[in-house]
């Protein structure tokens, strides 16, 4: 089935230790997205790669990168990670732009992270 | 800016009972399309039901229907027939016809189905 593949499911790291996470998708999608969320609260948009162009919301702090080598694949790197960052990661992906009906995102599983 | 409201942060409801998650947003847009989506825990994001603004028809997606007042920027959520999968965050999300399809999320209502 197609879907939102994010590796790893679990990531632990050290205060300070860079760490990337990342995610893939076989829909085909040309757009794709990156979400923190923290306990009980609403997924918080940090980016968005809109086919090879990045848009970076106005409050991610500098602290969170993204790369999307290709059309499949997208990585989040958190340069220096605080004890601040610690939460689920989602990506997700969409199809738009055009005459394109509107399409839902659809998610991946996320990434839990945790700083030690 | 787009906001969303979800004003109840729990609800539960009894097995096979219906119950409805309660939302509103604010845009100045005329055009866009609000979705429901449901979180169980530990479990992915899915897409419950959608509507597009331009529709005065409610839209409805099973035991899922929603109860959309454009005027009054209210978009709520009708579970009917609760089963225990229905268990999960309930996000209200806001998505308007510019640039990249980016989601405004409500703060989200847990709904627990009590057997």
């Amino acid at each position: 089935d197609a879907m939102v593949i994010q590796n790893p499911r679990y990531q632990v790291t050290q205060f300070g230790k860079p760490v990337t996470l990342s995610c893939s998708q076989t829909l085909n999608h040309n757009v794709m997205y990156w979400y923190q969320q923290k306990s009980s609260q609403a997924p918080k948009l940090l980016f968005h790669y809109y086919d090879k162009d990045f848009n970076n919301e106005a409050d991610t702090p500098d602290n969170f990168q993204s790369r999307r080598p290709n059309t499949s694949f997208c990585f989040l790197d958190i340069r220096s990670p605080g004890l601040g960052d610690a939460a689920m990661y989602l990506c997700a992906t969409s199809r738009t732009g055009g005459v394109v009906i509107l399409q839902p995102q659809h998610f991946g599983d996320g990434t839990r992270l945790s700083i030690l | 800016a787009q906001t969303v409201t979800q004003s109840q942060p729990e609800m539960s409801v009894q097995e096979a009972e219906t119950v409805t998650l309660s939302c509103t947003y604010d845009t100045s847009e005329n055009n866009y399309y609000l979705f429901w989506y449901k979180q169980p825990p530990s479990r992915q994001m899915i897409l419950v039901i959608r509507q597009e603004a331009y529709k005065q028809q409610n839209a409805t997606e099973n035991r899922f229907s929603v109860n959309f007042q454009k005027a009054a920027k209210s978009f709520s959520l009708k579970i009917s027939d609760s089963q225990l999968g229905d268990t999960a965050m309930y996000f209200c999300a806001f998505v308007d016809q510019t640039g990249a399809n980016n989601l405004f999320f409500g703060t989200g209502t847990r709904l627990t189905v009590i057997p």
